[in-house]
């Protein structure tokens, strides 16, 4: 069973409008954390935003928030004021308990019209 | 500023043959990774380490070889066995113990990656 559900190969929003990427997740510890990635056309892979399931506060760098619903396994990015350099892939991704290795979803293609 | 370097950026390999894919870190890094993605299927863990001289496999070892000799570095070989090896082969590394003003959540740092193509 996937552990990281990314539902949406491919997303399109326009230039300063706000976006959410989806990310649902599965596990039965109680201690994970979930990461955001970004991976432009070059190919590296850039690490956006971390949430730890104990966190009381949903997190937020820059234009970068998650929407961390803890009931629901869900774990959504919001892209606020999308700009054309935002056009990327982005993955979710989940590390538990102990384990220092992340599993990663598939991915969601966004792309930011002018 | 510190960070991780791959080479080559692009690779091509005839049939039959080993190929080496260099990863360098100088973060200061205990634990390096090697991921395998193809289009569509995000990322596959092909080998992880987390100290010198010692390695796992993840899930896609097969056809594959690793070494750890020093902290800073983890080459990837792919071996005449993987039948299938044209894809981006991305590194990372990680700190294993928060601390650090980079890395604070232990995530991943990745190099730019390593296109390999089968002629």
């Amino acid at each position: 069973a996937q552990k990281i559900t990314q539902t949406q190969p491919g997303m399109f929003v326009q230039e300063k409008e706000a976006v959410t990427l989806d990310c649902t997740y599965d596990t039965s510890d109680p201690s994970y954390g979930l990461f955001w990635y970004k991976q432009p056309s070059s190919g590296e892979m850039i690490f956006l935003i971390y949430q730890g399931s104990y966190d009381q506060q949903n997190a937020t760098e820059g234009r970068y928030s998650l929407n961390f619903q803890k009931a629901r396994k869900s774990a959504n990015l919001v892209i606020s004021a999308s700009q054309l350099g935002d056009s990327a892939m982005y993955f979710c991704a989940m590390r538990e308990g102990g384990s220092y290795i992340p599993t990663f979803g598939r991915g969601t293609s966004l792309i930011v019209h002018p | 500023d510190g960070g991780i370097t791959q080479s080559p950026k692009y690779l091509f390999r005839k049939e039959g043959q080993n190929v080496t894919l260099s990863c360098e870190q100088n973060l200061n890094h205990d634990a390096m990774y090697w991921y395998r993605q193809d289009p569509g299927q995000g990322l596959r863990l092909i080998y992880y380490s987390q100290i010198v001289n010692d390695f796992q496999k993840g899930d896609i070892a097969e056809g594959y070889s690793v070494s750890r000799e020093k902290k800073e570095s983890f080459p990837l070989t792919v071996t005449s066995a993987q039948k299938n090896p044209t894809a981006f082969y991305l590194c990372a590394s990680s700190p294993l113990t928060s601390g650090y003003s980079r890395g604070a959540y232990n995530e991943q740092f990745f190099g730019p990656g390593t296109r390999l193509t089968v002629l």
